[in-house]
């Protein structure tokens, strides 16, 4: 059975730099890794998206290593509006899998 | 741009009934994809549709089905309505099916079975 995995939870302060895991050991060949950050009541929103080693843009870094078994999103220098729920999206096999969310809580 | 437009936002059902949610996706892309929210199961991929064919299907019963209209509009469908289905029912919409094509998300369908 796929498994596409997260921490459960993480702490940070405001201006700190957060980096969140997933793993996701059955990713298809051809499929890309999106990373989303959903806020109560809302869908996911795109944060960012990538193939293999390192993609940024302006809210966010997103870190692939050579095996693609897993990934990591880096927010610098967080505020208290990115607490939230962050998740992963991988292709595995003919399927879209989801990770478990990781809930990020950032404190003053 | 419109982002992708999800209806009803809420609804109750009772046990037993079927439900149709219905989704709109941004303008121009192809592929639909479902999935369910649930706090003990998390975001689960139903199905996904590109060009009117079902391309993938999740893990749920046959009671979950859905299509896609030539306009790319889709709509999902559960019947025999169980307690269990109560959830947030998402639909993203993207460009095309799979690999490099970004995948954007409604605000749910809040789904609640009595």
């Amino acid at each position: 059975l796929a498994k596409t995995t997260q921490p459960i939870s993480m702490d940070s302060y405001e201006g700190q730099e957060v980096n969140i895991t997933c793993s996701h050991n059955n990713i298809a060949t051809n499929d890309y890794i999106t990373w989303y950050q959903q806020f109560p009541s809302q869908g996911p929103r795109f944060i960012i998206q990538g193939y293999k080693t390192k993609v940024t843009n302006e809210v966010a870094s997103l870190f692939i290593p050579a095996d693609r078994k897993s990934s990591t999103l880096s927010l610098p220098r967080v505020s208290l509006s990115d607490t939230a729920v962050y998740y992963c999206l991988v292709g595995v096999t003919d399927k879209l899998i989801f990770g478990t969310g990781t809930r990020l809580q950032v404190f003053p | 741009k419109a982002g992708v437009t999800q209806t009803p936002r809420y609804l109750i059902k009772t046990r037993g009934q079927q439900v149709t949610l219905s989704c709109s996706p941004i303008s121009g892309h192809r592929s639909v994809s479902w999935y369910q929210q649930t706090p003990g199961q998390g975001l689960q991929f139903l199905f996904e549709y590109f060009s009117e064919t079902q391309r993938n299907k999740g893990n749920f019963p046959g009671r979950f089905s859905g299509r896609q209209f030539s306009n790319s509009r889709s709509e999902m469908n559960v019947s025999t309505l169980e307690l269990g289905d109560s959830a947030l029912y998402l639909c993203a919409s993207s460009l095309g099916s799979r690999g490099g094509n970004t995948i954007y998300f409604g605000e749910g369908s809040w789904l609640t079975v009595v």
